[in-house]
């Protein structure tokens, strides 16, 4: 089935240093799926980042990008300088055609920690 | 941004009662989601629904579990018999449409259900 894996747990960058959180998908339907960057903040609802929905396309939101790869099956987020408000929980997500109705199919989430 | 609502933001109940988890979803969106995160898991689809209907449904989403929006109210989850393994984190999400990839999910910030 379809899936996605975020590697990272945790992850702790000081402010201003640069971040990358790695994801990568497996997807057995048909075509190529939709990919996405959900952040979740203390005590909210999970937000969109950044969607991509064409293989080789980058997308950007708030500093943020990523890159749709197909060969490497990745969609690593990353941002040349973070502050301490990127604090939150970051998930990784695909959607996919082989249904009838749509659904999002999630990461673990990987909890970035940006020390002051 | 639009805001996905969820009532109450925890609670607590004795294995084998009934619960029902509420949802007051974007006002123009027309599909609803449950998905039920187990702490140190990932979030995991449990139903769609659409003009009154399930449209797909996870092995996750037991006998036990029903969803409804009479009338437009609360998009509700309901549990009857609640089990020990029905503890988790329950998101609501909305979109305004159905079709893949074009649409955004707009999640609630969580029920955390606890049944003892």
């Amino acid at each position: 089935g379809d899936s996605v894996t975020q590697t990272e747990g945790q992850v702790t960058v000081s402010e201003s240093k640069s971040l990358i959180i790695n994801c990568t998908y497996s997807a057995t339907s048909i075509g190529y799926p939709n990919l996405f960057w959900y952040v979740r903040y203390p005590g909210e609802g999970l937000q969109l980042l950044l969607k991509v929905i064409t293989a080789g396309q980058k997308g950007s939101s708030r500093g943020f990008e990523a890159t749709y790869n197909k060969e490497a099956t990745s969609f690593h987020l990353q941002k040349a300088s973070v502050q301490e408000s990127d604090s939150a929980v970051y998930y990784c997500a695909l959607s996919t055609h082989d249904t009838n109705a749509y659904k999002v199919i999630f990461g673990k989430g990987t909890h970035l920690h940006v020390l002051p | 941004g639009p805001k996905v609502l969820q009532i109450p933001s925890h609670q607590i109940i004795d294995m084998g009662q009934m619960v029902t988890l509420n949802c007051d979803p974007v006002s123009n969106h027309l599909y609803f989601y449950w998905y039920k995160q187990i702490l140190g898991q990932q979030m995991e689809f449990l139903v769609n629904f659409y003009n009154g209907k399930v449209m797909e449904k996870s092995k996750l989403f037991k006998d036990q579990f029903s969803v409804e929006r009479p009338d437009g109210s609360y998009f509700t989850l309901k549990i009857q018999p609640t089990a020990l393994e029905d503890s988790a984190v329950y998101f609501c999400a909305s979109s305004l449409d159905g079709g893949w990839g074009q649409n955004t999910l707009y999640f609630g910030a969580g029920t955390r259900l606890s049944v003892l």
